[in-house]
């Protein structure tokens, strides 16, 4: 399977706790994005990369959140201290960055968050 | 980006077509008008896009109004399948972020 992929697929965890979930963009693709989904609501940016570096962030980025792409490849998304908020699907995209056109995202299963 | 409004949800009977509406009456020249739809549990999955041309592909055809101020989703025979939430979304090509919106929630009913 050459989609993107996310593990774990599933977190429970308690608030307080640290989590981390790992993303692997399709091969060839050299933008990653994340987006977070809670309930009822469409996906919400968060952050994306170009390569290893990270070029945007969203507000709804805080301090307790940080990711990574080390070697332009997988990327990581970590959440510091939890809190029940923060329980919502995380999404992770990739595309091609093709500097004047059309960049289609593909998506990966996400996955879900629970703090409880 | 311009914001859209799509109706909350929406039914459709198998085997017929699903017109999905879309307003974006802010539209600017040179942002493009891009569906997609999430299947329950999965992630967004690209359906098509358009700037001012319609558009065809193996999934959906996409009619833009020619003041590009509204467009329509046609899934021309509907399966359980197609049952969904489908956003429209609209941007510039070069935008780094997709903001989704609440979108459309289509059920396909036997």
């Amino acid at each position: 399977d050459t989609g993107v992929s996310q593990d774990p697929r599933h977190k429970i965890t308690k608030r307080g706790q640290n989590v981390t979930f790992r993303c692997d963009p399709i091969s060839e693709h050299n933008r990653l994005y994340w987006y977070r989904q809670t309930l009822g609501q469409g996906p919400e940016f968060l952050t994306y990369f170009q390569n290893e570096a990270q070029l945007e962030k969203s507000r709804l980025l805080s301090d307790r959140f940080s990711a990574e792409r080390p070697k332009g490849s997988f990327s990581t998304l970590e959440i510091q201290r939890t809190e029940q908020g923060d329980s919502a699907m995380y999404l992770c995209a990739s595309s091609l960055g093709l500097a004047d056109g059309y960049n289609e995202q593909f998506f990966g299963p996400g996955t879900r968050l629970t703090v409880l | 980006d311009a914001k859209t409004t799509q109706p909350p949800s929406m039914d459709c009977a198998e085997g017929r077509a699903a017109n999905l509406p879309c307003n974006h009456s802010t539209i600017s020249g040179n942002e493009y008008v891009y569906w997609y739809r999430q299947i329950h549990s999965q992630g967004p999955q690209y359906i098509i896009h358009g700037l001012k041309n319609n558009e065809t592909n193996e999934m959906a055809s996409l009619i833009i109004t020619e003041d590009r101020k509204s467009s329509t989703l046609i899934l021309p025979h509907a399966t359980l399948r197609d049952t969904a939430v489908y956003y429209c979304i609209v941007r510039v090509a070069w935008a780094n972020n997709l903001f989704f919106g609440t979108g459309t929630r289509l059920t396909v009913i036997p």
